[in-house]
């Protein structure tokens, strides 16, 4: 168990919808990372929060946004879904920056778009 | 611009044999963390190491060794005698400002 846990487990929807996925770190982690996961693209990072703050941006479409709140948890925002955005989308988490330290990854959330 | 190249899509070896998974990387910049992370059957991505570019001793933790060449862009991962438990998908990743690029991974299929 890394710590970092996400919900909901498994989102079914249909095209056209908006989802909101969650996550909240490990205790004491400052950072937030989201990534996507599909067979496809691979793992692709897609956005990553430190402290309330959006510190670095990948290959996040503008149907798609995040926050992070002051508890420090986050959330994801996927509208307008369509059926290529089925996928697993991983949270993960880190004391500092990205490049300084491990991040501990949440078990995901799988979405299926119909 | 950069990028991660794992070109081994999948492989498989029989338990107690040896295996190296390649990680070959492209960037211009002189300052960047690599890292290697396993994904097991159950889904969760695990941390295996991080080495930063001006780090090229080699790491040994028990079973698992990296092989870090700055000349050859490589930064391979090596199971020694491989157990059943290994069997897992195993990314590579390279950071830099804190944007992350993961190879498209390896498949790793140890056969009892």
């Amino acid at each position: 168990d890394s710590g970092v846990t996400q919900t909901p487990k498994h989102l079914i929807t249909a095209t056209g919808q908006r989802v909101t996925l969650r996550c909240s770190p490990r205790s004491g982690d400052l950072s937030v990372y989201w990534y996507q996961q599909s067979l496809d693209q691979g793992l692709q990072f897609l956005i990553q929060y430190y402290n309330g703050e959006e510190r670095a941006k990948g290959n996040i479409l503008e149907r798609f946004s995040a926050q992070q709140f002051p508890d420090l948890h986050s959330e994801l925002n996927l509208s307008s879904l369509e059926l290529g955005d089925s996928a697993l989308y991983f949270c993960a988490s880190s004391v500092g920056v990205a490049e300084r330290g491990e991040q501990f990854f949440g078990p995901g959330t799988r979405l299926t778009v119909l | 611009a950069q990028k991660v190249t794992q070109a081994q899509t999948e492989i498989s070896v029989v338990e107690k044999e040896d295996v190296t998974l390649d990680c070959v990387y492209e960037t211009r910049d002189t300052t960047y963390y690599l890292f290697w992370y396993k994904q097991p059957p159950s889904g969760e991505l695990v941390f295996l190491i991080r080495r930063n570019s001006f780090d090229e001793q080699n790491e040994i933790s028990g079973r698992y060794s990296w092989n870090f060449q700055k000349s050859t862009s490589s930064f391979n991962f090596t199971i020694t005698a491989s157990q059943v438990v290994d069997s897992a998908v195993y990314f590579c990743a390279l950071i830099r400002d804190d944007k992350i690029i993961f190879g498209k991974g390896t498949r790793l299929h140890i056969l009892p």
